[in-house]
């Protein structure tokens, strides 16, 4: 298995330049969830999913859209970056049942300038 | 929802055991306990998570007080490769929610 894969690896963007990053997973999880981190902080959850066609928002979810039309992807939409939109990105699955461990990808680095 | 506090940083000597200490003094009875860790670069990795019990696995050791208003995460012998950002975290039952606070930056010398 691949695990989770996030796709691209880094990104710069102008402000007010819009942006979808992606998310996969290979492991069969029905839970999929985006954080961000900002430096020297801890992650924040921008909005999760509980399966195929559900999302729900997190913490921090403005400017931000998700959709999960499948159970392997869960991308992220950035509408008109901004520069507090500046951080690393990460995606994150977890199996619905027998397991509460969340599997992270690699992350995302995005600058908005 | 109930906090946890942890130490900015902590060193520890390879080799060496290394308690890595986590505060829940607001804690419900619902509450679980997980440990993440972050080594540099990466994302999180989980470690372990535990209820009321002590919980072991291959990678560490959860000791949790009788009054579960604290735990330690135990790392039996600490390598170069477990310098990383430990994060404790409390989730209420079956939440999806992790929240991320600073953790505690875990410096191991050779």
């Amino acid at each position: 298995n691949a695990g989770v894969t996030q796709t691209p690896k880094f990104r710069i963007l102008k402000i007010g330049q819009s942006m979808t990053l992606q998310c996969a997973q290979d492991m069969n999880h029905n839970y999929m969830y985006w954080y961000r981190q900002d430096p020297g902080m801890g992650l924040k959850l921008i909005y999760y999913s509980v399966g195929a066609g559900i999302t729900d928002k997190g913490e921090v979810p403005n400017g931000y859209n998700v959709s999960r039309s499948t159970t392997e992807d869960f991308p992220l939409r950035l509408e008109l970056a901004a520069p507090s939109q500046t951080s690393v990105y990460f995606c994150a699955s977890r199996i619905r049942v027998g397991s509460y461990e969340q599997y992270f990808g690699p992350g995302t680095r995005l600058t908005v300038t | 929802d109930a906090k946890t506090t942890q130490p900015n940083s902590m060193e520890s000597n390879e080799e060496e055991p290394v308690h890595l200490p986590c505060n829940h003094s607001t804690i419900s009875g619902t509450d679980y306990i997980h440990w993440y860790r972050q080594l540099p670069s990466q994302g999180p990795e989980y470690v372990i998570h535990g209820l009321t019990s002590n919980v072991n696995n291959r990678m560490a050791s959860l000791a949790i007080a009788e009054d579960r208003k604290s735990s330690t995460l135990i790392l039996h012998r600490a390598t170069l490769r477990d310098a990383a950002v430990y994060y404790c975290i409390l989730t209420k039952g079956g939440s999806e929610k992790l929240v991320f606070g600073k953790g505690t930056k875990l410096t191991v010398n050779p």
